[in-house]
């Protein structure tokens, strides 16, 4: 596509229950970044794939995130048992490889625990 | 801990004016440097990109300086207008952020505001 793609924009959903954000990243990219976002803060790091793998999981804050990018195009990060902290704008980047080239990110999906 | 640090916090100008954003970075072992600009409810727009190897990079109205040693980049901002308001983030690509991570670290970003 043109762009990162990411659904939905926004999500509210109640405490306790599971969610999953979709990333559709610019065709060819091999690179993909989630990030999260809290109101007045620079994004954070979650997990970088590289290809269909997760090369660095370490910004996910516990066993409650997942993300997934099977076939190494579009990916889902999965949160269980949702928290009232997880509320965030989670976003999304690619980039044509790792290391020195330039991330595109998306719109983000704002995330809403109530 | 490598940390980005963004100021001033918030910056309004004139219409016209011309304007420099401060960013710095706490190791100079870095692949690159991107500037993004981000509006209210929005992504991340990237507006430059900054090899390790480069001393600045040029895009319209825009300009973004490199200095590695000093742990710093500016971002020139000619002539502001209206539109240039928005929040204006600084992110590194550090060369190791662990084994195989390729990270960006950000900082908190300046909120600039371009009054007419």
């Amino acid at each position: 596509g043109a762009g990162v793609s990411q659904t939905p924009s926004n999500k509210v959903t109640e405490k306790g229950k599971y969610v999953e954000l979709r990333c559709d990243p610019i065709s060819g990219h091999t690179a993909l970044y989630w990030y999260r976002q809290s109101l007045g803060q620079g994004p954070e790091f979650l997990i970088y794939f590289q290809g269909t793998g997760a090369a660095d999981d370490s910004g996910l804050p516990n066993d409650r995130f997942f993300a997934v990018r099977p076939e190494g195009s579009v990916s889902t990060l999965k949160i269980q048992r949702t928290e009232r902290g997880d509320s965030a704008v989670y976003l999304c980047a690619s980039s044509y490889r790792q290391g020195d080239t330039e991330a595109f990110f998306g719109q983000g999906t704002r995330l809403t625990v109530v | 801990k490598q940390e980005v640090t963004q100021i001033p916090a918030a910056l309004s100008v004139p219409e016209g004016e011309n304007l420099v954003l401060n960013c710095s970075f706490t190791d100079s072992a870095i692949y690159n440097l991107q500037w993004f600009r981000q509006d209210p409810g929005k992504g991340l727009t990237s507006l430059l990109l900054i090899q390790s190897s480069q001393r600045e990079q040029t895009s319209g109205r825009l300009n973004a300086s490199l200095d590695k040693s000093s742990g710093r980049s500016t971002l020139y901002i000619a002539a502001s207008q209206p539109g240039d308001s928005a929040t204006y983030l600084c992110a590194v690509h550090f060369t190791y952020s662990g084994a195989g991570s390729y990270q960006l670290t950000f900082g908190k970003g300046t909120k600039l505001s371009v009054i007419p």
